[in-house]
């Protein structure tokens, strides 16, 4: 596609319950982010993929997160028995090459998620 | 710990002002700084700075880096309605992998 598409654009969960997002990359990018970003504040670095392969989960913040991207293409980043500060802005970002090139990171609108 | 901070963290100006932005890094394994504008949005790409003492210019919007003192401006001249957002800078880490580290963003509002 033209840009980073990512769904849904909100999701309301509550306490507990299990959530998916899904993150499709632009069309041939190598590389893909997830970023989570709270209110009022920069978004902070979550994983990194490079195709296939998580080369970097150093910013997930518990074991309750889990991102996958199996056929080196769409990515889902999963949130198990989620909790009230797992609320935030979840952006996924593309680029084309892998890394050490000089080229910005592409984001996607992002997914709203409000853990009631 | 890597860190980047943005000031101000806020900013209300009259349109045809000229405004700066800063921002200033404390960041290992530094490859470049880049500017972003998100408005209610995606974050949308404006600079990639990696040199320092060069400005980049777009339009009206321009930005230069310092590497020696660790820090970043963005100036935006004859502001319109529609510069109005939240402006971020992040620091590009290339180790092995990479990432962005982000500061917390300097919300613009332009009034007419």
């Amino acid at each position: 596609g033209a840009g980073v598409s990512q769904s849904p654009r909100y999701k309301v969960a509550k306490r507990g319950q299990d959530v998916a997002l899904r993150c499709d990359p632009i069309s041939g990018h190598v590389s893909l982010f997830w970023y989570q970003q709270a209110l009022g504040q920069g978004p902070e670095f979550l994983t990194y993929f490079q195709n296939e392969a998580q080369l970097d989960k150093s910013g997930l913040p518990s074991d309750r997160f889990f991102a996958e991207r199996p056929e080196g293409s769409v990515s889902t980043l999963k949130i198990q028995r989620t909790q009230q500060e797992d609320s935030a802005v979840y952006l996924c970002a593309s680029l084309r090459g892998r890394v050490g090139g000089n080229q910005p990171q592409h984001f996607g609108d992002g997914t709203r998620l409000s853990i009631l | 710990e890597d860190k980047v901070v943005q000031s101000p963290l806020s900013l209300v100006v009259h349109e045809g002002d000229t405004v700066t932005l800063n921002c200033s890094y404390e960041v290992t394994n530094f490859r470049s700084l880049l500017w972003y504008k998100q408005e209610k949005k995606a974050p949308t790409f404006l600079f990639m700075l990696t040199s320092s003492g060069i400005e980049k210019k777009s339009g009206r919007l321009s930005s230069i880096l310092d590497k020696k003192e660790l820090f970043s401006i963005l100036n935006i001249t004859a502001t319109q309605t529609g510069d109005s957002a939240v402006y971020l800078c992040a620091g590009l880490i290339i180790q092995g992998a990479q990432k962005l580290v982000f500061g917390q963003g300097t919300r613009l509002t332009i009034n007419p």
